[in-house]
């Protein structure tokens, strides 16, 4: 088994600062995915990326930047936090069409 | 397009009960049907999934039925125990489409001992 770690678990920002979410999966999966949970709603894919180096924009792309330094990681960045945002930003990996997740890293901007 | 329409939106069970949830779709080239778990404060997990070539797949208590001809599929938990309180997601992707997964919008469950 493996397992996919997020840091940090709680991120308090203030508007306007940029703000970024890491992702580790000792899977060795190829593919990682970031979603953004709102309350209420369902998963919306923000970034993946099918191997090291490489980005595909996802529907809410618009706002966040990603980078894959390497296998195993996937980080995200706000690149301007919105004042009275809160959402769960969720990170995944797959070996193939099975997306597995990770814990999560809740966001509040005051 | 690519939305997936999940019902019903909060659902209440008493413990023993079977539950039954429902998703449809309108993109036919999806042939990949996951359904997640997620209980408060965790990351989605994957509980059971379903390929287009098959109408049914079974894993303990809980069943996913596919329907290709009426684009819907149902997960079915039979003898719901309180543990089984949590949101679930039903989930579509394709293999033309990256396997790029989209998500119904929830189902929060509760089971009542």
């Amino acid at each position: 088994g493996g397992i996919i770690t997020q840091t940090p678990k709680f991120l308090i920002g203030q508007e306007g600062q940029k703000l970024t979410l890491k992702c580790q999966q000792n899977f060795n999966h190829d593919t990682m995915y970031w979603y953004r949970q709102d309350s209420g709603k369902g998963l919306r894919l923000i970034y993946y990326s099918i191997t090291e180096n490489d980005l595909q924009k996802g529907d809410l792309s618009e706002g966040y930047d990603a980078s894959r330094e390497k296998k195993s990681s996937f980080s995200l960045t706000v690149t301007s936090a919105q004042k009275n945002e809160m959402a769960v930003f969720l990170c995944a990996s797959s070996p193939n069409y099975e997306q597995y997740f990770g814990p999560g890293t809740r966001l509040t901007v005051l | 397009q690519q939305q997936v329409r999940q019902s019903p939106q909060s659902l209440t069970v008493w413990e023993g009960g079977t539950t039954v949830l429902t998703c449809s779709y309108e993109d036919s080239t999806f042939n990949y049907f996951p359904w997640y778990q997620q209980f408060p404060g965790e990351g989605p997990a994957l509980l059971i999934s379903i390929l287009s070539v098959s109408d049914k797949k079974e894993d303990g208590r809980f069943t996913t039925f596919f329907n290709k001809r009426e684009k819907k599929l149902s997960l079915h938990i039979i003898d719901s125990q309180p543990g089984d309180s949590a949101t679930y997601f039903c989930a579509a992707s394709a293999s033309s489409g990256s396997w790029q997964l989209i998500f119904g919008s929830g189902t929060q469950l509760t089971v009542m001992p």
